[in-house]
């Protein structure tokens, strides 16, 4: 079974820096694309970014560049979202999402999905 | 930053049919594909419709998806429930470097 399993929710104070992950299971973790999705609280779904593990290509939406850095470790089949200066306006729930079909960026869909991880930030 | 727009809601009754639209441009849907997701309450988007009309195995066929020049539409017909839920389409961009957008966003309430 194809798995998305990400690590559990963060209570941090504004400056502190977080990184959150996110295991692949079931697959081949090197082939597909995996994207970061924010949802602030009783908002919609926001592409961040996403990175392809093979080759540690990673690509930003203009909205979350230079704010938040995506990684991967192959050894681990894990990704990551790291902040390195949090703030109040970063409180959410944070997706990860693997690309459903291997290799392509374009004209792919987001499936599966994590669990979510809620990050809350407040002094 | 949201590039296609939807409805901020839509209803109907049990067995009723509910269309959502999600309007784009010649940048993403005019010329991408287009994936639907479910989102309930406290959880996380499941996958309803990839590549404009195509439906994942175990999702039941009253969710249908259709593409016509930079719009998209999502219909559920026999409206039940459980289909009570955020809606959102989303595509890839091609503007800038490229980068997926997502839709609004649709609550659909069953009355």
């Amino acid at each position: 079974e194809v798995q998305l399993v990400q690590s559990g929710a963060e209570v941090k104070q504004p400056g502190e820096s977080l990184k959150i992950s996110c295991k692949g299971s079931g697959y081949t973790f090197t082939s597909y694309w995996i994207a970061w999705v924010r949802q602030m609280p009783g908002k919609g779904l926001e592409w961040m970014g996403i990175i392809y593990p093979g080759e540690s290509d990673t690509r930003y939406s203009p909205s979350f560049q230079g704010q938040v850095t995506i990684s991967a470790d192959e050894s681990t089949t894990t990704a990551y979202l790291r902040w390195n200066s949090l703030k109040a306006s970063d409180t959410a729930i944070y997706f990860c999402a693997r690309l459903g079909t291997r290799y392509q960026l374009q004209n792919n869909w987001f499936d599966p999905w994590g669990q979510g991880t809620l990050v809350t930030v407040s002094s | 930053q949201f590039v296609l727009t939807q409805p901020p809601s839509a209803s109907g009754t049990p067995g009723q049919r509910v269309t959502i639209s999600c309007s784009g441009s010649s940048s993403n849907i005019g010329i991408n594909t287009v994936s639907w997701f479910q989102q309930l309450p406290g959880t996380a988007p499941k996958l309803l419709i990839y590549s404009n009309n195509q439906r994942p195995s175990g999702v039941p066929d009253r969710f249908s998806g259709s593409k016509s020049g930079t719009s998209a539409s999502l219909a559920i017909s026999g409206l039940q429930s459980e289909d009570e839920a955020d809606y959102y389409c989303a595509a890839w961009d091609d503007s800038l470097n490229g980068n997926y957008v997502f839709g609004t966003g649709t609550k659909v309430t069953v009355l």
